[in-house]
């Protein structure tokens, strides 16, 4: 079983609409969790973090986490072709000193007009 | 804005060369990390560092190391590339904040090794 798994994609979604990516990962102990995107030929860039059970919602992302589950989502309000990328989940643990993450391989999203 | 610079965005080199990437943040961060990225297999970390002189195994280490002789550059030294080190290798950086451990990526070295 991959530590942290994402569905590979693609996912598309009209413009306009809600894109749900979704993350879950091995490790009960995980800490804080990540949601970086990537477009083609570029390096990641972080869009947000979280690491209390709930919501955390910033302009059109809301990240949610359910630790119980093992379960990490993020939500895109209002998709625009812009958004169109790989979004890749990273889970920080305990080892390395808390320090590491480990990474998903990514989700594929395309917003289509 | 948390900058961090890879010395090259392409590099070719041949099969037996001894190679050195390099690493540059300008954020005062602890934590340096190198990760290769390849298609379906996502990053996977190599090496990381904690302090100055301070290196830790990642999860793909064998055929590379690392060298941290100042807190600002972290650098990843192929020491006889192979074909198999063709890959995109991105350096990244971090401090802790606020319960996350946020990693700042570079650009990304795009390495060909023929």
């Amino acid at each position: 079983q991959k530590e942290v798994e994402q569905n590979s994609g693609p996912l598309s979604v009209p413009e306009g609409a809600i894109a749900s990516l979704n993350c879950t990962y091995s490790d009960r102990g995980s800490q804080s969790f990540f949601w970086y995107r990537q477009y083609s030929g570029k390096s990641p860039e972080l869009i947000m973090f979280i690491y209390s059970n709930g919501d955390k919602e910033d302009g059109r992302f809301t990240a949610q986490l359910n630790k119980a589950s093992q379960y990490v989502s993020l939500l895109i309000r209002d998709s625009q072709p812009s958004d169109s990328a790989t979004y890749l989940c990273a889970v920080r643990g305990l080892t390395g000193g808390g320090n590491k993450l480990t990474f998903g391989t990514g989700t594929q999203l395309k917003v289509e007009l | 804005d948390v900058k961090v610079t890879q010395s090259s965005r392409y590099l070719v080199k041949r099969t037996g060369e001894k190679v050195f990437l390099e690493c540059v943040q300008d954020m005062d961060h602890e934590n340096m990390f190198w990760y290769r990225q390849d298609p379906g297999l996502g990053l996977r970390l190599i090496y990381f560092s904690y302090d100055v002189k301070m290196k830790e195994k990642g999860d793909i280490p064998e055929g590379y190391s690392v060298s941290r002789e100042k807190k600002e550059r972290f650098s990843l030294i192929l020491e006889s590339a192979s074909t198999n080190q063709t890959s995109m290798y991105l350096c990244a950086s971090s401090f802790q904040a606020g319960g996350g451990n946020i990693q700042y990526f570079g650009a990304g070295t795009r390495l060909s090794v023929l």
